[in-house]
């Protein structure tokens, strides 16, 4: 049950587009393709963003993607914009529970 | 409308006990898993523990293990977290949340805080 490892935090100006990266082992990220992303506003609930690695909700804006490639998943959000500072954590499906990233703390520059 | 609303969060004293509610409606409760997720002030998301449809398969973090209980009531669509022997690494906002490879969209509760202090 350790968390998946994101980097701390990113940063990018309005338009541009970052990724954020998760990475896990072969028994989290690697061995389902049920990796969730959530983004969480302060003292909001979090919101779910993409799941099973690449599909949005409805509603979510298709700036928003996931990939994955073996062990690491990663969030890409295109055309920064400033709603989109906020906190994000990726999470995965194991056989026996959820394990969530540390979080990013994503700055719209 | 899917509705979550948590209850039973307060100040507990080191060592005390606290049992942790989450109503739902808006949608049949007994067809779906059920998660606990915790956050400490200031902290990132940490998964609690996880519930099948039928009450029948929990599981639990390492961190819980052994001191909390999750369970529920399908007839009163009521999840719960039944939280002993609770230290101050416990003190978090706990949101319940529906599903079971994620937690699925509009489906979190608002959370309820949870406090140990002396």
């Amino acid at each position: 049950q350790s968390a998946l490892t994101q980097p701390a935090s990113v940063s990018g100006s309005p338009g541009q587009s970052i990724t954020i990266s998760c990475t896990g082992t072969s028994s989290d990220v690697g061995g389902y393709n049920y990796v969730s992303w959530y983004q969480q506003h302060p003292g909001k609930v979090p919101k779910l963003m993409i799941y099973d690695v690449n599909n949005r909700p409805s509603g979510v804006s298709n700036r928003f993607s996931g990939s994955k490639s073996g062990n690491t998943a990663s969030l890409t959000i295109s055309g920064l914009q400033a709603e989109d500072e906020a906190d994000y954590y990726c999470c995965s499906y194991t056989s026996s529970s959820l394990v969530f990233g540390g979080g990013t703390k994503l700055t719209v520059l | 409308e899917v509705q979550l609303v948590e209850s039973g969060g307060g100040l507990v004293q080191p060592g005390g006990s606290l049992r942790l509610s989450c109503a739902a409606s808006g949608f049949t409760f007994s067809s779906h898993w059920m998660q606990w997720v915790r956050q400490a002030p200031g902290k990132g998301l940490v998964w609690v523990s996880r519930i099948d449809k039928d009450g029948s398969v929990t599981t639990y973090a390492d961190s819980v293990k052994g001191r909390f209980t999750i369970s529920r009531d399908n007839a009163k669509n009521t999840l719960y977290l039944q939280m002993n022997s609770l230290g101050a690494e416990d003190t978090a906002v706990y949101y319940c949340a529906r599903g079971k490879t994620r937690l699925e969209a509009g489906c979190w509760g608002q959370g309820t805080l949870v406090t140990v202090s002396s």
